[in-house]
């Protein structure tokens, strides 16, 4: 079974230029998380799917981040513009029905540097 | 609100067996989550606690006190892979689908 497929893995813009990162979560889980995580610390919530229904996005900076999930699959997170302190790893991870308390399933992460 | 305090570094020898403690403030708490992350890579689920008691899997074990707001994962015959990042992580919400992370500690191994 594939796992959590995130791209770029790499991502260097300059600052007030737009980025996009993708995210493919493993087939069948209905629950998508983006999470962002500055250097040395830990994972820090961006927003929640339930299917395509975004349930918890009280974390995410809604002047410059935006969020799509179509047709409950693949998702989206957008920055527009970037600022120098949006340098992070942003991380996509999903989790099936109930499995809330088994664990997520993380992606690689896609680390971005705004310059 | 909710926050988690673990300690920010631990050093430990190759083969002994090392604790990192967790405390936590939350409500509608779930459970506790342990997660390894290697330096670059992603976070990968360890162990989940919901009720009191210890967990064991393999060498790791992880403990949860419910009353006392706390829960720790132990490491058993350390090897040096085990040097990683190690987050505990509450859940709450619906379906305990809501995970919040704590800053991390720092393990690292030395022969």
């Amino acid at each position: 079974e594939a796992g959590v497929v995130q791209s770029p893995r790499y991502k260097i813009i300059e600052k007030k230029q737009p980025v996009a990162f993708w995210c493919n979560p493993i087939s069948g889980h209905n629950t998508l998380y983006w999470y962002r995580q500055n250097l040395g610390q830990g994972p820090e919530l961006l927003i929640r799917y339930e299917n395509e229904e975004a349930v918890d996005d009280s974390q995410l900076p809604k002047d410059r981040f935006s969020a799509e999930r179509l047709k409950g699959v693949d998702s989206t997170l957008k920055i527009q513009p970037a600022e120098l302190g949006d340098s992070a790893v942003y991380l996509c991870a999903s989790s099936g029905p109930g499995q809330g308390s088994h664990g997520y399933t993380f992606g690689s992460g896609t680390r971005l540097t705004v310059v | 609100g909710q926050s988690l305090e673990q300690p920010s570094e631990v050093t430990a020898v190759e083969g002994a067996i090392v604790q990192i403690n967790c405390t936590y403030q939350t409500s509608g708490f779930y459970g506790l989550s342990w997660y390894q992350q290697h330096d670059g890579g992603a976070p990968t689920f360890l162990s989940y606690n919901a009720l009191d008691g210890l967990e064991e899997t393999g060498r790791f074990s992880s403990f949860l006190s419910r009353s006392d707001s706390y829960g720790y994962l132990l490491l058993q015959e350390l090897q040096m892979k085990d040097s990683a990042s190690y987050f505990c992580a509450v859940s709450s919400g619906s379906s305990a689908s809501k995970i919040i992370f704590g800053s991390g500690t720092r393990l690292s191994i030395r022969p």
